[in-house]
């Protein structure tokens, strides 16, 4: 079993629809969750670190249900930019170690 | 961005070559890490300095030879390279190695092909 399984996408959407993302990790003693985003031929980037009791940052929601060991991604109003990949993060243990998902893919489409 | 670097952004090497990749982050950071990103597959973690120190090795085969000389700088030594090995190299920093909470930051990467 992976330890961060992603929904594999692609999720092809308009433009202004919502999309949601969803996650999970194996491992119950993951301490952090992130989500980055990767465009394509880029770097990854970071989009929002994940807390237990939810939390927005203007269009994009994420939320952390630690005993079904799931995280999501809500994007609200999706514009054309959203388009990218979309990485779930878990570190686990005492140091950084950060272990990705295989990604998400979101094309926005007019 | 130039928070992190990386040289060179593109790679073609034969599989006797012996070729660098270098990194350089201008964060004041002091861990640093190792990336591999293959197609159709998860980024994986390859090598972790925390203030100069190998903290983390995942069993990475020793074609692969990392050098930390210091905090800001980090080296990715490459030789006798198989196919398999053509991927995306990533560099990232972060304040330290040690927190769950730290974010990491990547550089643009290095696309390396192998023949």
């Amino acid at each position: 079993r992976k330890e961060v399984e992603q929904d594999p996408g692609p999720f092809n959407v308009p433009e202004g629809a919502t999309v949601a993302f969803n996650c999970t990790y194996s491992n119950s003693a993951s301490q952090s969750f992130f989500w980055y985003r990767q465009d394509c031929r880029k770097e990854p980037k970071l989009l929002m670190s994940v807390y237990s009791s939810g939390n927005e940052d203007g269009r994009f929601t994420a939320q952390l249900n630690r005993a079904s060991q799931y995280i999501s991604l809500l994007i609200r109003d999706s514009k054309l930019s959203d388009s990218a990949t979309y990485l779930c993060v878990v570190n686990h243990g005492g140091y950084n170690k950060l272990i990705f998902g295989a990604g998400t893919r979101l094309a926005v489409h007019p | 961005e130039t928070g992190v670097t990386q040289t060179p952004r593109h790679l073609v090497m034969g599989m006797t070559n012996k070729k660098s990749l270098k990194c350089e982050q201008h964060l004041g950071h002091n861990a640093m890490y190792w990336y591999k990103q293959s197609a159709k597959k998860p980024l994986e973690l390859m090598f972790v300095y925390n203030f100069k120190e190998q903290t983390e090795n995942n069993s990475v085969p020793s074609r692969f030879s990392p050098e930390c000389p210091n905090s800001s700088h980090l080296f990715l030594h490459l030789h006798t390279l198989q196919p398999e090995d053509s991927a995306l190299y990533l560099c990232a920093s972060s304040r330290e190695g040690s927190g769950a909470q730290e974010t990491q930051y990547f550089g643009p990467g290095t696309r390396l092909l192998v023949l």
